[in-house]
């Protein structure tokens, strides 16, 4: 699998945007990015996924480089419940497929301050 | 809406003992995902089953086992339990037929701690 990199950690205050960078320069014409965050004591959680197109949905919105090396989760307005590991992983869907596990590397720590 | 559900939520053993983790995905899903997490660690992937059949291994120890049954809900059976297998065992699931990219949903992970 192509390799992710992200910052270790981030800090953001409350009510303002966030803007959580990875790097993927080894990304796959059909790999798509997906972003997971994990909360404190609970199992991961999906937050958003594209492939070449900005997306978005009501938790975030995913903005993609335009050569896909690279892409931005935006949250647009923090509160302390986003405080968590955010991660941002690749998942082929040719060679790998839905059923494939994901592979999660090391993810953002977001500290949220009120 | 149902979630994934996971049981025992806790569970404590002793060195070389066995243990069996159970998995319930939501209704219509078709996959299920073992994921082991260590104290202070990220999720690792363990095994995967689509339809029943294993579908893709990850870092899963030969003295783990897993399956999935009729009902879709899976199981992991870990035996020779070693103090290192203390962790946060998460199962996914998702609905992955006609759609490559579905997105995983996880339950709230069985605890498992050796002594």
């Amino acid at each position: 699998d192509a390799k992710t990199t992200q910052p270790n950690s981030m800090e953001s205050n409350e009510e303002e945007p966030v803007h959580l960078p990875c790097n993927h320069s080894t990304i796959s014409g059909t790999d798509y990015i997906h972003w997971y965050r994990q909360l404190p004591s609970q199992g991961p959680e999906y937050v958003i996924h594209g492939l070449t197109s900005n997306v978005n949905n009501r938790m975030a919105s995913l903005a993609i480089a335009e050569d896909r090396k690279s892409s931005t989760l935006i949250l647009h307005r923090a509160t302390l419940r986003d405080a968590a590991v955010y991660y941002c992983i690749l998942r082929d869907v040719v060679t790998g497929g839905g059923a494939d596990g994901l592979t999660f590397g090391k993810g953002t720590h977001l500290i949220i301050q009120p | 809406a149902a979630g994934v559900i996971q049981s025992p939520r806790h569970l404590i053993k002793e060195k070389r003992e066995t243990a069996t983790l159970k998995c319930y995905p939501i209704p219509r899903h078709d996959t299920v995902y073992w994921y082991q997490q260590g104290p202070g660690q990220d999720p690792q992937f363990l095994i995967s089953f689509y339809e029943k059949m294993q579908s893709d291994k990850g870092s899963i120890p030969d003295r783990f086992s897993a399956q999935q049954f009729s009902d879709y809900h899976s199981e992991l059976n870990m035996s020779s339990l070693e103090l290192g297998d203390s962790a946060l065992y998460f199962c996914a699931s998702s609905f992955v037929l006609g759609e490559l990219t579905g997105e995983l949903f996880f339950g709230e992970g069985s605890r498992l701690t050796v002594l």
